[in-house]
């Protein structure tokens, strides 16, 4: 059984900082990973995904992973928020069989104050 | 178009009535989802069509329904609500090669 862990229920940061959302996953196969993000309000977005090459990806608005395959983990970051960037970031794993099956974590509520 | 629409936005059932909830694509993507979202929780796979085949999960298998008369649309059928089906319901879709789903904005049910 492959599980997504987001230790971060809430992240709260200012305007400008810096900001890592974490993530941990439980799979040992072939596998892809990606970053959704949701305003409120609104679905789920996609972000960025990974499944080889440059451990480091690049998503929109800034955005970027990194995957470890030592940690098990698929971190994701941006250098300086803006307040829109508060939102619900939903990490997901999907098993290489197909179908596209997401399964996620509970989800990092962030919040930047201006 | 990219959007995933779903009606309605919030829906209101009885305890024991049937639900229906409605999801349309107009990206002519083969496969379209259904995911539960509790509280606290992770969304959570119900079942998937590709194509015109169902694939419900083993755990809620006898609990949802679900048809698919086109490419487009796509319903979730609850037989007899209980109050633990309260939830939000996200429908998806995508395109097989891609991993990328793309979602509604989900549709809020309560139960009382």
């Amino acid at each position: 059984t492959q599980t997504v862990s987001q230790s971060d229920a809430h992240v709260t940061v200012f305007e400008g900082d810096s900001v890592e959302l974490r993530c941990n996953y439980s799979y040992g196969g072939s596998i892809y990973l990606s970053w959704y993000i949701q305003h409120h309000g609104h679905g789920l977005q996609f972000l960025l995904k990974y499944y080889s090459g440059n451990p480091v990806v690049q998503g929109v608005n800034g955005f970027e992973a990194e995957f470890s395959k030592s940690d098990s983990s698929f971190h994701l970051r941006k250098a300086s928020v803006h307040w829109s960037d508060s939102a619900v970031y939903f990490c997901a794993v999907i098993h290489d069989s197909g179908y596209n099956k997401l399964t996620f974590g509970k989800g990092t509520v962030l919040l930047v104050s201006p | 178009d990219t959007t995933v629409k779903q009606n309605p936005r919030y829906k209101l059932a009885r305890v024991g009535k049937p639900v229906n909830l409605i999801c349309s694509q107009t990206m002519n993507h083969d496969t379209m989802y259904w995911y539960q979202k509790k509280p606290n929780q992770a969304p959570k796979l119900l079942l998937f069509y590709y194509d015109k085949i169902l694939n419900r999960e083993a755990d809620t298998f006898e609990k949802f329904q679900s048809s698919r008369p086109n490419n487009s649309f796509c319903s979730l059928y609850i037989g007899s609500a209980g109050l633990e089906y309260s939830a939000m319901y996200l429908c998806a879709s995508s395109s097989s090669g891609s991993e990328r789903l793309f979602f509604g904005h989900g549709t809020k049910l309560s139960v009382l």
